[in-house]
């Protein structure tokens, strides 16, 4: 079993409808969690981060933490055509700069 | 662009031969990773080096080996390629290599294929 699930889609909503992507994990120690977003051919980019438990929000864009659950979600609101590429959740440890990755949900939003 | 620089951009190389990617971190960043990414695995953490030396490995292969200079750019060396190394390879960077390192900028990648 992989240390982080995420559900590889495809995934395809209208413009402006509310995306909820989600990841789960197994490892206790994981105290950092991202989301990273690629667009076709390109390098992952760091979209939003959280520490330990909790919301954070960032414009259009929401994480979640429930470390209870080791569940972990974004959000998007009124999603837009730029919005579509693949998003991937990756998490780590307090020390070290090891970032283990989701398999990526590819989002493609229809105008 | 995120500042790390990665070259070559595609390599087309035979079985059992042996490549070298080449990755420049962003200016001040100490760390630099590398990561393979393919379709069945996803994004895979290989090995961390921070000042020039090695901080971290994961479920990096023997026939691989990486080393980062006192420039600071970093080099990762694949050898005897078999067809299942064929992936997007990419290097990214970070300031630190603790607890910061959440951000790590990638570099555009370097496709490999092994015929």
């Amino acid at each position: 079993q992989k240390e982080v699930e995420q559900d590889p889609g495809p995934l395809s909503v209208p413009e402006g409808a509310i995306v909820s992507l989600n990841c789960t994990y197994s490892n206790s120690a994981f105290q950092y969690f991202m989301w990273y977003r690629q667009y076709s051919r390109k390098g992952p980019e760091l979209l939003m981060y959280t520490y330990s438990s909790g919301n954070k929000e960032d414009g259009r864009f929401t994480a979640q933490v429930d470390k209870s659950s080791k569940y972990i979600s974004l959000f998007i609101r009124d999603s837009q055509p730029s919005d579509s590429a693949t998003y991937l959740c990756a998490m780590k440890e307090n020390q070290g700069g090891k970032l283990i990755f989701g398999q990526g949900t590819e989002l493609s939003v229809k105008p | 662009d995120s500042g790390v620089t990665q070259t070559p951009k595609h390599l087309i190389t035979a079985t059992g031969q042996r490549v070298t990617l080449r990755c420049s971190p962003r200016s001040g960043d100490l760390s630099v990773y590398w990561y393979q990414q393919s379709l069945d695995q996803g994004l895979q953490f290989l090995i961390q080096y921070y000042n020039g030396e090695e901080r971290a490995k994961g479920n990096i292969l023997e026939r691989f080996s990486a080393q980062q200079f006192p420039d600071l750019h970093s080099e990762l060396n694949l050898s005897s390629l078999e067809l299942g190394d064929s992936a997007l390879y990419f290097c990214a960077s970070s300031i630190s290599g603790t607890e910061s390192s959440y951000e790590q900028y990638f570099g555009p990648g370097t496709r490999l294929t092994v015929t």
